[in-house]
């Protein structure tokens, strides 16, 4: 009831192109789904996040889309470029609550 | 500002020795979380405080691990004895709470890379 299933594991995409990310989860309590970006070397950092009052957030070429009857979740990278490349971690919790739960994460490659 | 503060950022160490890794948290946030990341098993929350107080740690592996947090601006985290097993990235991470709208962000440190022989 507390996973997250993240995938794929791995992904390259080529530059300008559009990276997907997909995670799915199963506690129906869940109402907060921040996704984390993660450069080698460095600690995860909040990249966007969405609540299920709407089905999708934009913030530049960062979009999260919401399936809360499907119960799924998505990151797409528009016009992708190599400083994209990281790990990327969904997640998700009961807003408010201390805990989250993490995707077990997906390593971007943006090639030229 | 200053973001989370760990050390020491590389630990090599040889099975049996004793471990310490320390965390500064962001000043005025109220909740501190011990993460462990690894390959196999991604980023595993350890043990959180709140107000200095642990609240969970259902997800420290065994007795050999220990956390502290003696007050707001500093907290530990013990292995006594290390493994093999327990090498890893750890990570410190920091929040305010959700109260007054805030979003409870965490704010992560650059993380203590430890490795056992």
């Amino acid at each position: 009831q507390q996973q997250v299933k993240q995938s794929p594991q791995s992904l390259i995409v080529q530059k300008g192109g559009i990276s997907i990310i997909n995670c799915a989860y199963e506690n129906t309590a869940f109402d907060y789904f921040p996704w984390y970006q993660q450069f080698p070397g460095k600690g995860p950092a909040l990249l966007i996040a969405i609540r299920p009052d709407v089905s999708e957030k934009k913030e530049g070429r960062f979009t999260i889309s919401f399936n809360k009857s499907a119960k799924q979740f998505s990151l797409h990278i528009m016009d992708s470029q190599p400083g994209d490349s990281a790990t990327y971690f969904c997640a998700a919790t009961i807003f408010g609550n201390e805990k989250l739960t993490f995707g077990t994460g997906t390593r971007l490659t943006i090639i030229p | 500002d200053a973001g989370v503060i760990q050390s020491p950022r590389h630990e090599v160490t040889e099975m049996g020795q004793e471990v310490t890794l320390r965390c500064k948290p962001i000043s005025g946030h109220n909740s501190l979380f011990w993460y462990r990341q690894t390959m196999m098993r991604g980023l595993e929350l350890l043990i959180y405080f709140n107000n200095n107080v642990p609240i969970d740690d259902s997800g420290m592996p065994e007795d050999r691990f220990s956390a502290k947090m003696p007050n707001a601006s500093f907290s530990t985290l013990k292995i006594q004895p290390s493994e093999p097993r327990d090498s890893a990235v750890y990570f410190c991470a920091s929040r305010t709470g959700t109260s007054g709208g805030a979003t409870g962000e965490l704010f992560f440190g650059e993380g203590s890379r430890l490795t056992v022989l």
